[in-house]
């Protein structure tokens, strides 16, 4: 079955304290991204990766990192978390090519509250 | 500044009638429009989609219409059904950069 899985679903941390969801694909797409959803906001891109070791910045990455080691994974970082980034995180990926653009399958999301 | 905004953040129909969701984009370099569904404690899945050399598509009891020199598309639903009940996001596409969505709309179809 073709998915996106996000890891944890639900995480409650304190200020400062690491914390990574992971994000991992089975369909062998090249594209991945994160986003997260914020109430009157709709969802806002933070990171996306159009293939291995190529990263880059979306709308919103202040306070995140990304890593791209493998195609199927693309955890998210966050260094040191703080209560803004109380948010629900979607990861998505998608089979984008050069000329065209397909929709992206998303995962179930991750609630995280910082504390 | 928001370039893809649903204006709406609620609607309610009856079930069987039509439902009509609206989206109005800014940015005229949008080329590609998608309509997303979103059910509690679940991602987002893909419902339909057009290209803006398109003015309508159709799948099954979805359609959605672009009106590109009114920057406006909707998202119809005919019948609407119960299990229709989610919320509706309104995304935009240019060349192969992020998808931009609007803030979406909560459909609540009554049975």
């Amino acid at each position: 079955e073709a998915q996106v899985t996000q890891n944890p679903r639900y995480l409650i941390t304190v200020t400062g304290k690491k914390l990574t969801v992971t994000c991992s694909q089975n369909m062998n797409h090249e594209y991945m991204s994160w986003y997260r959803q914020d109430p009157g906001l709709g969802l806002r891109q933070i990171y996306y990766s159009m293939n291995v070791e190529v990263t880059d910045k979306g709308d919103v990455p202040e306070g995140y990192k990304v890593s791209r080691k493998e195609k199927r994974n693309f955890p998210l970082i966050l260094e040191s978390p703080s209560p803004n980034q109380t948010s629900l995180y979607f990861c998505a990926s998608s089979d984008r090519d050069r000329l065209s653009y397909t929709e992206a399958f998303f995962g179930q999301g991750t609630r995280l509250t910082v504390v | 500044d928001q370039q893809v905004k649903q204006n709406s953040p609620s609607l309610s129909v009856q079930e069987g009638r039509i439902s009509i969701l609206n989206c109005d984009y800014t940015n005229s370099m949008f080329d590609y429009f998608l309509w997303y569904k979103k059910y509690p404690a679940e991602g987002p899945t893909f419902l339909i989609s057009i290209s803006s050399i398109k003015d309508k598509n159709e799948d099954g009891r979805f359609t959605v219409f672009l009106n590109k020199s009114a920057k406006h598309l909707s998202l119809h639903i005919v019948p609407s059904q119960p299990g229709d009940s989610a919320v509706y996001f309104c995304a935009a596409n240019m060349g192969r950069r992020a998808l931009t969505f609007g803030s979406g709309t909560r459909l609540q179809v009554q049975p």
